[in-house]
């Protein structure tokens, strides 16, 4: 079936660097991704989306870019700092439906 | 706005115990949803809800129950509790679906273990 994976699992980077996440997914007729950061004992929280029609967009700190030619979402945060550090997932949706696929999860760990 | 609410943060149950996961939200969405998280993993859909009254099954609805009498309030039901339900339980809403506003929020989660 159609799902949404990670390429890392794991992410370690110093306070201050650039941080890229990446994402997989495989139902070339999902329209709309979705990222999310999860910190610990906490629910997920939006962080940024992106629909299919644009490749690139800017939030504060964070850019999603979306390559569809490989069916493939990043998401950099720029000046990463200690308060970023959780579990980063995509998310996927197709067209109209409820149905919201979630990836595996990166967990982010953000070095002093 | 307190945005979703669920009740309780933690609980433990007996194998074949029944109990009900709240949840509430007071942004006046129209669409209510319940994800497990199990370890290490990705959220699955249990059930969802696009109105009161209307609730479907998501991917892993089984064992489980829901109900949507207000558009508030949207309750998930374990009958018989059994150790695979052993997971953390979230609630989420949003504005629509397939419109422009398709961001879920979501509560704190319920940690739930059957033993």
């Amino acid at each position: 079936g159609e799902s949404v994976g990670l390429h890392l699992p794991t992410l370690s980077v110093q306070e201050g660097d650039n941080s890229i996440i990446n994402c997989a997914y495989s139902n070339s007729a999902s329209d709309y991704f979705i990222w999310y950061k999860q910190e610990s004992g906490k629910g997920p929280q939006f962080i940024i989306d992106i629909r299919s029609n644009m490749d690139k967009r800017q939030g504060q700190r964070v850019t999603v870019l979306l390559n569809k030619t490989v069916k493939h979402l990043s998401l950099q945060i720029a000046a990463t700092q200690p308060g970023d550090s959780a579990v980063y997932f995509c998310a996927e949706n197709e067209g109209s439906n409820y149905k919201l696929t979630f990836g595996k999860g990166t967990l982010l760990t953000v070095n002093p | 706005n307190a945005g979703v609410t669920q009740t309780p943060k933690f609980r433990i149950l007996k194998i074949g115990q029944s109990m009900t996961l709240q949840c509430t939200q007071d942004m006046n969405h129209n669409y209510m949803y319940w994800y497990r998280q199990d370890p290490g993993m990705g959220l699955k859909l249990i059930y969802y809800s696009v109105g009161a009254g209307i609730t479907d099954k998501g991917e892993v609805p089984n064992g489980y129950n829901v109900s949507r009498s207000t558009t508030e309030d949207f309750p998930l039901r374990l009958e018989l509790a059994a150790p695979s339900q052993t997971s953390v339980y979230f609630c989420a809403s949003s504005y629509s679906i397939g419109g422009r506003d398709e961001k879920l929020f979501f509560g704190s989660g319920t940690q739930l273990s059957v033993l």
